[in-house]
Formats: structure tokens, sequence, C-alpha cells
């Protein structure tokens, strides 16, 4: 079946400028998350949605980063008036969500964003 | 200040032979341990997990072993392949509280020579 997927693969965008990043979970997966890689780190998380809503939002960095999932399958991560520092590979992944311990979450190939 | 700790950035090893990854955390509460694999342009890919009421956890090539009291934790796999070339990350979660929330290590580079 079909895994993670996110569009677009590479984004070049200028300093200022506004950007949505799109991620399609795997079907059936009522988890969806979005971690943010720099060079030479390892993912850092960044949200958390259980089914439509932000369960847990506390690794956005400030408030010029915004996600929404309106239907509990497809998110967008929108950042406004980008900075060079925004500069890494966003990552998104999914899981069943169906248990209380941790589930496997799967992972996109990731949106590398380059703000020049 | 980083919770889950990789202190070596790359390893090399020999077709065959044994592969040694390491990890350190320091935060008590983590009790959920994953590795994870991933390739140049993928996003990562689970490999093995280990939850703390267990020392060791095997998958066919791939072993995890845990040391609780030293907050440390191993993969070894045996024998490596060339296949195995790959960055390997470390993650821990904590089941009580938020137990999605994964935190990784910087990574290790491993290469594997035919």
């Amino acid at each position: 079946g079909a895994g993670v997927s996110q569009t677009p693969s590479n984004k070049v965008t200028e300093k200022g400028k506004y950007v949505e990043l799109r991620c399609d979970p795997i079907s059936g997966h009522t988890a969806l998350y979005w971690y943010r890689q720099s060079l030479g780190q390892g993912p850092e998380f960044l949200i958390y949605f259980q089914g439509t809503g932000a369960a847990d939002d506390s690794g956005l960095p400030n408030d010029r980063f915004f996600a929404v999932r309106p239907e509990g399958s497809v998110s967008t991560l929108k950042i406004q008036r980008t900075e060079r520092g925004d500069s890494a590979v966003y990552l998104c992944a999914s899981s069943l969500m169906i248990r209380v311990v941790p589930d496997t979450q799967y992972f996109g190939p990731g949106t590398r964003l380059t703000v020049l | 200040d980083q919770q889950v700790k990789q202190n070596s950035p790359s390893l090399s090893v020999q077709e065959g032979r044994i592969s040694i990854l390491n990890c350190d955390y320091t935060n008590s509460m983590f009790d959920y341990f994953l590795w994870y694999k991933k390739y140049p342009a993928e996003g990562p890919t689970f490999l093995i997990s280990i939850s703390s009421i267990k020392d060791k956890n095997e998958d066919g090539r791939f072993t995890v072993f845990l040391n609780k009291s030293a907050k440390h934790l191993s993969l070894h796999i045996v024998p490596s392949q060339p296949g195995d070339s790959a960055v390997y990350f470390c993650a821990a979660s904590a089941t009580l509280g938020s137990n999605y929330k994964l935190t990784f290590g910087k990574g290790t580079l491993l290469t594997v020579n035919p």
C-alpha cells in the first residue's frame, strides 16, 4: 500500500515569503505528526494531530508556524514570513494510534525547504 | 540540552562483522526506545524498538540492548551487510504523558564496506 507522501519534495523560497507544505498520511491512520530536521540534527517534534485537532503543538517554534488537518486526513504545514533559519527538511509521519503504548510512526520522504 | 545523545557521528565496519551503534539518554521519564534507519532522500524507517521492562529485543540480524541504570542502549547488527549503510537514529518517548512525541538523537552514519 501507499506510504506517507509529501509535496513538494523541494521548495526554494525567498526570505519573507509564505510557504505551504503538504502531507498525505497512510490511509486509515488517525494520528499525524510533523517534525523538522535541521542539518546535522535528528528530527525534532513540531506538532501532533489526533483526527482533525492539534492535540499538541508545543514544538512549533513560534507563531509564524501553523498546521491544519481539516478533514482528519491530509495536513498542511504553513510558514509565514519565512526566515533563513527555517531552512530544513520537514518530515511528516502517521500512525494508527489505537493503543495507549507508543505505536510505530511511519515517515514520509520529507520536504526540503530552502529559504534564500 | 540534548536528551538523546548519539556520540559517534559515524562508524565504518567490514561486511560480515558486527556493527554496534550506541545511544545515551538523560530523561528518566523515557521508557520506550526505538531505532530508525534513514537512507538519503528518504524518510526514517522504523527498525526495532524496546520497552523499559525488557533489556533485550531481537529481530533477525538486529538486536537492541537496554541498560536502564546506565541510561544507555545499543543496536547490534550481525552480520553487517553493505545494504545496512545508512544513518541510524535512536529515539525515545515517555509512555506516561506525551507518548506520541519522539525525541531523536543526531544520528550515526554507518558504512559497511564490502
